[in-house]
């Protein structure tokens, strides 16, 4: 069946604009993160959500970094006033269910790179 | 909270030489430990997990090893390939917790 998608696959935006990046887990999948990486670096954890819980924002680097996940299933994460520091992919993964219960898939990622 | 500490960054074996990839965790409630590869461009697959009921799985040239006590987990890849050649995370999540934390990568080359 089809796997995680990511939208855009790339963005350049400009130093201090908002960006939106949208994620399509794989249906049925309950569980959905957000991480970051840059050049590089590893995954840095970015929010979770589970089912109809509420998410855990705890990896989110600062206010300007928010998500939703409409329905259970699409995600969207917004950053506000984009800095050069943003600059890295944007990785999305669902999983059955979550914790530790379940193999991750991972989307192709966005790749943001803030001018 | 969760730490997850991976050596070495960088890896760069013979074709047909083993490699090894270790990694430690601080907390000892977690109990699933997965590894990713993830190649250039693209995106972390899962390669081998192991539960923390078991202390060895194998999966043809892929081999992972659980320490509980010492709390760590080594990757063992057997007759390396040139196509082995990628970035390998591992990680460590709870059963009730929400996160997989995830090491800093290694990077491993395989030269032919």
């Amino acid at each position: 069946g089809a796997g995680v998608s990511q939208s855009p696959s790339n963005k350049v935006t400009e130093k201090g604009k908002d960006v939106e990046l949208r994620c399509d887990p794989i249906s049925g999948h309950t569980a959905l993160y957000w991480y970051r990486q840059s050049l590089g670096q590893g995954l840095e954890f970015l929010i979770y959500f589970q089912g109809n819980s509420a998410p855990d924002k705890s990896g989110l680097p600062s206010d300007r970094f928010s998500a939703e996940r409409t329905g259970g299933s699409v995600s969207t994460l917004t950053i506000q006033r984009t800095q050069q520091e943003d600059s890295a992919v944007y990785l999305c993964a669902s999983s059955f269910s979550g914790g530790g219960l379940g193999e991750q898939f991972f989307g192709p990622g966005t790749r943001l790179t803030v001018l | 909270g969760e730490n997850v500490e991976q050596h070495p960054s960088t890896l760069s074996v013979q074709e047909g030489d083993s490699a090894v990839i270790k990694c430690t965790y601080s907390d000892s409630a977690s109990n699933y430990f997965p590894w990713y590869k993830q190649e250039l461009g693209k995106r972390p697959q899962l390669i081998i997990d192991i539960r923390s009921n078991v202390g060895e799985k194998k999966d043809q040239r892929i081999a992972v090893t659980l320490n509980k006590t010492a709390k760590h987990f080594s990757l063992h890849i057997t007759e390396t390939q040139p196509e082995d050649s990628a970035v390998y995370f591992c990680a460590a999540s709870r059963p009730t917790g929400n996160q997989f934390y995830f090491g800093t990568g290694t990077s491993l080359t395989v030269i032919p």
